[in-house]
């Protein structure tokens, strides 16, 4: 079973500044990651997928980075709706199911 | 647009059952794997089962086999979660998702979500 560790579990800084939040799995999934942004009260919303292509309608400040065990996801130039939470996610071919991350929480400085 | 509506949740003791139902709606709902994600209070996200766009093929996560049971109907663009034997722990807003279209390894559209509280 494929393990994802995010990093920190509490980032802070100010709005404009760079967010940079880490994922790492406890074994290589290729380019199959996502990253999913969760307001308060709302479901998640898919941000990046396999690892670096923004899905429709998100800002160019998100970026996503990596392949095999470790992952990146950017955030430039932070604005105040951006400090929430944040999880990678996994899914491949066998088992069919998915792992989350616990989540790094964005917050303001 | 694309619409995942969830219903069925609600208050429940112990050991008793609920079914989750997730009418989608503004996609070929028959071409998607389709899952379901639960999200206990205050805590972080978890996979908990997925069904095959035929609706043949099913995987649950350890912690809901043999207790929770996924299904759809094609024909009426409907997911269900059939779970009995609840546990307090099974509390949470349960979400249901759909495989991505560019990427089936993502979740590119999600429900509202439903409450489900085990309580005595």
């Amino acid at each position: 079973e494929i393990v994802l560790t995010q990093s920190p579990a509490t980032l802070s800084l100010s709005p404009g500044e760079r967010a940079t939040l880490s994922c790492r799995a406890s074994q290589s999934v290729s380019t199959y990651l996502a990253w999913y942004q969760q307001k308060p009260g709302q479901a998640p919303r898919l941000l990046i997928y396999d690892a670096l292509n923004r899905a429709t309608g998100i800002p160019a400040r998100f970026s996503g980075s990596g392949s095999g065990t470790d992952f990146t996801l950017t955030i430039s130039g932070l604005e105040p709706e951006d400090f929430v939470v944040y999880y990678c996610q996994h899914r491949g071919d066998w088992p069919p199911g998915a792992t989350f991350g616990q989540g790094t929480r964005l917050e303001i400085k | 647009q694309v619409q995942l509506v969830e219903s069925g949740g609600g208050v429940v003791q112990p050991g008793r059952s609920l079914r989750l139902s997730c009418a989608a709606s503004g996609f070929s709902f028959r071409t998607h794997g389709m899952h379901w994600v639960r999200q206990a209070p205050g805590k972080g996200l978890e996979w908990v089962a997925v069904v095959s766009d035929d609706g043949r093929t099913t995987y649950y996560a350890d912690s809901v086999k043999g207790r929770f049971t996924i299904s759809r109907d094609n024909s009426k663009n409907t997911l269900y979660l059939q779970m009995n034997s609840l546990r307090a722990e099974d509390t949470a807003v349960y979400y249901c998702t759909r495989e991505g279209v560019s990427s089936k390894w993502c979740f590119d559209y999600w429900g509202q979500g439903t409450l489900v509280t085990v309580s005595s």
